[in-house]
């Protein structure tokens, strides 16, 4: 099993430039997420797929877009790239969407600049 | 206030010693509690989750969970040069998980 994967592993984009981020899981889990990682920041959730059909926005969503697209696909859309989406992304999944034993695992991750 | 607390660090161990490491979280209905491992450049890896009070072991690794307090922990026994790296405290709430800022970990050889 591949796990988590994640495409593509760096971008850089011109300002305004738009572009989707891919993941995609085989572990057949329901709750799919979507983060960034800024140094000193730590961790910070941008969108989550609870289960498949659902979206919500997480603590940073503004400039990103989500689609989940199936179970095991769930991308995510810069719309117009600033530089302050500079960052390293990871997508993350995990088996249930309620209850406690709910261990998340990572890709690889894709790391964006944005010029 | 932030949903989980982390000393930055750096924590600087003898190889061979104890590592300890904490995390505090604000949310006391928060219901699974886990620690990531990530070496510069790479993806967090689970390494510890804890569900219940008390102490889980795993190896050289022994995540220590007071719900009470609101306090989790993570000892690493015979620190190894490989374990340096940042540790990443998580706690899991309502669909969602939250993550600490990390705690950077330095085992001297």
């Amino acid at each position: 099993n591949a796990g988590v994967t994640q495409t593509p592993k760096f971008q850089v984009l011109k300002t305004g430039q738009s572009m989707t981020l891919q993941c995609a899981q085989d572990m057949n889990h329901n709750s799919m997420y979507w983060y960034r990682q800024d140094p000193g920041m730590g961790l910070r959730l941008i969108y989550y797929s609870a289960s498949e059909g659902t979206t919500d926005k997480g603590e940073v969503p503004n400039g990103y877009n989500v689609s989940r697209l199936n179970k095991r696909e769930f991308s995510l859309r810069l719309e117009s790239a600033a530089p302050s989406q500079t960052s390293v992304y990871f997508c993350a999944s995990s088996e249930a969407s309620s209850g406690a034993y709910n261990e998340q695992f990572f890709g690889p991750g894709t790391r964006l600049t944005v010029l | 206030q932030k949903e989980v607390e982390q000393n930055s660090g750096p924590l600087s161990v003898p190889e061979g010693a104890i590592a300890s490491l904490n995390c505090t979280y604000s949310d006391r209905v928060s219901q699974s509690f886990f620690w990531y491992r990530q070496y510069s450049g790479k993806s967090p890896e689970l390494i510890m989750s804890i569900y219940s009070n008390g102490d889980k072991e795993d190896g050289r690794f022994t995540a220590q969970l007071n719900k009470a307090s609101q306090y989790v922990s993570l000892l690493i026994r015979d620190s190894q040069p490989s374990d340096s790296a940042t540790y990443l405290c998580a706690v899991y709430n309502f669909n969602k998980f939250y993550f600490g800022s990390g705690t950077k970990l330095n085992v001297k050889p």
